[in-house]
């Protein structure tokens, strides 16, 4: 069974720039997440999706960062404009149907490595 | 602000040693994971303790869960090389059970 997808694996752009990253996450799994992970960090929710539905995103920067999953599927993380800051990798990840349940288990992808000059 | 602080940020050591990691918060939570994060790779869940006081064994790893459910230890015994790797300790907290990771420990295994 195929993990989760992510697209692109690095991506370098001039500040200002917008960026995209795409995420396919395991086929079945109703949860998608988007993390930030910072070099030394660990991952920080950015967004979370329950099939389309937005269920946690207090923490998205919403001036310049936007997310989509239109179909309940596969999601897009949107930066524009990208900033100095925004340098990180971004993790996208899946789980069956997150219910808040102690043992659900969230399945990363390799993430998208963002280098902002 | 971190919920969770791990120690040591990094590790060191030569095969066969053993080796603690600890993962300490004010915060109480339902549930803990380890996970495991390699170069390049996204983490890999390990273990959930959810009960204070828990131990659960992987083969030459184990891991408890506080009796208050504050705090947590992973305890590797003979260490091997394919051991290296950063090792997030992970709370699910009662913000719509998000999860709050860990900095991290970074562990490097000499062969």
């Amino acid at each position: 069974e195929a993990g989760v997808v992510q697209s692109p694996r690095y991506k370098i752009i001039e500040k200002k720039q917008p960026v995209a990253f795409w995420c396919n996450p395991i086929s079945g799994h109703n949860t998608l997440y988007w993390y930030l992970q910072n070099l030394g960090q660990g991952p920080e929710l950015l967004i979370r999706y329950e099939n389309e539905e937005a269920v946690d995103d207090s923490q998205l920067p919403k001036d310049r960062f936007s997310a989509e999953r239109l179909k309940g599927v596969d999601s897009t993380l949107k930066i524009q404009p990208a900033e100095l800051g925004d340098s990180a990798v971004y993790l996208c990840a899946s789980s069956p149907y997150d219910r808040g349940g102690a043992y659900n288990e969230q399945f990363f992808g390799p993430g998208t490595r963002l280098t902002v000059l | 602000t971190q919920l969770l602080e791990q120690s040591p940020q990094f590790l060191s050591i030569q095969e066969g040693e053993n080796l603690t990691v600890y993962c300490n918060s004010s915060s109480v939570f339902s549930s803990l994971q380890w996970y495991r994060q390699e170069p390049g790779e996204g983490p890999v869940l390990l273990v959930t303790v959810v009960t204070g006081g828990e131990v659960k064994k992987l083969k030459r790893l184990t891991f408890q869960f506080g009796d208050a459910r504050k705090d947590s230890s992973l305890h590797i015994t003979a260490a091997q090389p394919g051991d290296t790797g950063l090792y997030l300790c992970a709370g699910r907290g009662s913000t719509l059970g998000r999860l709050y990771f860990g900095r991290g420990t970074q562990l490097t295994v000499w062969p």
